[in-house]
């Protein structure tokens, strides 16, 4: 069974449109994190929550928007999306946000913006 | 900011030759490194972390480190056609909220 699980698995938008991508962690972990792999790109880190608190933000675009709801939750709105934003969106958690922890990734929600 | 470089980008072995991947980072102060395999179907996987200069085995999989030649190397011993995938290599620094920098990755073909 999966310990993350991301919803959609697949998703589907028109330029302009907003969307929100779902993070459900049941590791117990208090550290969530969205990473961003885009075609030809290496994966990269966008943010990183610990105890529901933003830690770090390397995401420049405020169209990003992060939402924890829940310890257990890290959701990602996208608005104004852009093709640029096609990517395949990677969710990932840790024991407590400290470096050197080891990540644990979900399947990813893979994003098209026509 | 840190630069993530893997070689070679594709790599073919035959079932049961060693495979021998390659990592290199540009932050001499770096201190955490890992070896993601990347499976469409299982997502994400870590193999092997590693800490310290040396050598760390984890089953088939081992891993190099030398921080001096910023270098960190994944071996995998006996490989078989499930092993096809794309191998990951992370590096990042403690104390750095887990900010992972990726390298893009070897593709991997094992054939039988």
């Amino acid at each position: 069974d999966p310990k993350i699980i991301q919803k959609p698995k697949y998703l589907v938008a028109v330029t302009g449109s907003e969307k929100i991508l779902i993070c459900e962690q049941y590791l117990g972990h208090n550290a969530m994190y969205w990473y961003r792999q885009s075609a030809k790109k290496p994966l990269e880190f966008m943010f990183s929550y610990s105890y529901q608190k933003l830690m770090d933000n390397q995401t420049a675009s405020s169209r990003f928007q992060p939402q924890s709801s829940k310890k257990n939750h890290l959701d990602l709105q996208i608005t104004a999306l852009k093709p640029d934003d096609s990517a395949t969106y990677f969710c990932a958690s840790s024991q407590m946000g400290q470096g050197g922890e080891r990540l644990f990734f979900g399947h990813g929600t893979k994003l098209s913006v026509l | 900011q840190q630069k993530v470089q893997q070689s070679p980008e594709s790599l073919t072995v035959s079932e049961g030759a060693m495979a021998s991947l390659n990592c290199t980072f540009s932050d001499g102060t770096s201190n955490n490194f890992r070896w993601y395999r990347q499976h469409s179907a299982k997502g994400l996987e870590v193999l092997v972390s590693i800490f310290s200069d040396g050598e760390k085995e984890e089953g088939r999989f081992t891993a190099h480190l030398n921080r001096a030649n910023l270098h960190v190397s994944l071996h995998i011993r006996e490989p078989q056609p499930s092993d096809s995938a794309v191998y990951l290599c992370a590096v990042s620094i403690t104390g750095g909220n887990n900010k992972l920098t990726f390298g893009q990755g070897t593709v991997l073909s094992v054939i039988p």
